[in-house]
């Protein structure tokens, strides 16, 4: 079961280079996310989207935009990447909502450095 | 605001013993909380969910508690194995409805 896949799985940029991660999963899941973990931090929410075609900001949105492709996909991309954006990040699927009582299924990281 | 906070340092114990997390919030009791395995360079795996009204959940080896009085959730391992080694994060749904992670235990069982 491939679950939740994310590419690259590491990526090295400089400062104020764009990039773009790819998340797909097949569970037929209608909600997406992406978490950035850092050190001390704990996972911290950047964007999610509840269902295709929407998408809403989390706790760290800022420097970041999403697309939801469709239901399999949901991307994040980095328009001009910052040192404070090198980070592990993640991506979720839940077949409910935050607010509902729904487990995530966690992708295997991406390990972003910004040089 | 709401702050969720966990055993800021790394606890080891010894083959066979009963490992016990602590989870604990800072204001409004979660409508339920969610706990988490993360293994080194792994993204996390879900274990156990507990709601608000529920004192107690099971599953095999593991057991969460939820004290709406102390503000606080437990998480326990009873015969533990160094397979348990691993950082256990605990989440909750506020009141954004987005899930909001501690920083995690790391867990070392030593055999």
């Amino acid at each position: 079961n491939a679950g939740v896949t994310q590419t690259p799985k590491f990526q090295v940029l400089k400062t104020g280079q764009s990039m773009t991660l790819q998340c797909a999963q097949d569970m037929n899941h209608n909600s997406m996310y992406w978490y950035r973990q850092d050190p001390g931090m704990g996972l911290r929410l950047i964007y999610y989207s509840a269902s295709e075609g929407t998408t809403d900001k989390g706790e760290v949105p800022n420097g970041y935009n999403v697309s939801r492709l469709n239901k399999r996909e949901f991307s994040l991309r980095l328009e001009s990447a910052a040192p404070s954006q090198t980070s592990v990040y993640f991506c979720a699927s839940s077949e409910v909502g935050q607010g509902s009582a729904g487990e995530l299924f966690f992708g295997e990281g991406s390990r972003l450095t910004v040089l | 605001s709401q702050k969720i906070e966990q055993n800021s340092e790394a606890l080891n114990i010894q083959e066979g013993k009963t490992a016990t997390l602590t989870c604990n919030y800072t204001n409004y009791s979660p409508a339920y909380l969610q706990w988490y395995r993360q293994d080194p360079g792994r993204g996390p795996v879900f274990l156990l969910l507990i709601r608000e009204n529920e004192k107690e959940k099971r599953k095999e080896r593991l057991k969460v508690t939820f004290d709406t009085t102390l503000k606080q959730s437990l998480f326990h391992i009873t015969a533990s194995q160094p397979a348990d080694s691993a950082t256990y994060l605990c989440a909750y749904s506020g009141s954004a409805r987005q899930l909001t992670f501690g920083s995690g235990t790391q867990l070392t069982v030593l055999p």
